[in-house]
């Protein structure tokens, strides 16, 4: 069964503090790996999809990155506009989904 | 451009009662999702559709759900009867086949279900 796994679950910094999100999966034959973004009250927001290990892609101060097993998603100097909950969501042999349970992120001023 | 539409945003009903979620898609799109999301469990997919017809509802929890898609701009999610374990937001999500893969997801803003 494919399987997605988020850490940490929630994570706080201080603006300016760079981390990363990491994202597990199992999935058999992936055919990618997608990065959303979910507002409280809101529905997720796409923002990166990733098709192999090696692949990067970056949008502000997201950068998005892919191995065989897990993919990260590293905030660089983050600002408090940033705070939300980020999903990550794997594609495999099916057209389906599957979502991790998010990482949620606060970033203080 | 209008995104994924759904209503109603919120829905407060009482154990037993028949609970019906509408969506209307992107135009254009050819297939349609309906996901749950709670603490607990995350996003959960109930079902997809492509071109209208339902693929896979693997996910759908017990007979009480049931979804339906008459035309390629409206879908509905029915719960009948609904229990207080039904609450839940509801997402309906769209999106194209590009390249042989379904592409991005476009969520609407969901239904909020409250079943007392």
């Amino acid at each position: 069964e494919d399987q997605v796994t988020q850490s940490p679950e929630a994570l706080r910094l201080q603006e300016g503090e760079s981390s990363s999100l990491n994202c597990s999966y199992t999935v058999s034959g992936l055919r990618g790996l997608f990065w959303y973004r979910q507002d409280p009250g809101k529905g997720p927001e796409f923002l990166f999809t990733l098709y192999s290990a090696g692949e990067e892609k970056e949008k502000e101060r997201l950068k998005a990155t892919l191995t065989k097993k897990e993919s990260f998603l590293h905030i660089t100097a983050p600002k408090p506009e940033d705070s939300a909950t980020y999903l990550c969501a794997a594609q495999g042999g099916s057209e389906k989904l599957v979502f991790g349970k998010g990482t949620k992120l606060t970033v203080n001023p | 451009d209008a995104g994924v539409i759904q209503s109603p945003r919120h829905e407060v009903t009482e154990m037993g009662q028949e609970v019906t979620l509408r969506c209307k898609p992107i135009s254009g799109h050819d297939y349609l999702f309906w996901y749950r999301q709670t603490m607990m469990r995350g996003l959960e997919l109930l079902i997809y559709f492509n071109n209208n017809v339902p693929i896979d509802d693997s996910g759908m929890p017990e007979d009480r759900f049931s979804a339906k898609m008459p035309n390629a701009s409206f879908s509905t999610l029915k719960i009948q009867p609904s229990e207080p374990r039904d609450s839940a937001v509801y997402f309906c999500a769209s999106s194209f086949r590009q390249g042989g893969y379904t592409g991005e997801l476009f969520f609407g803003e969901g239904s909020r279900l409250t079943v007392l």
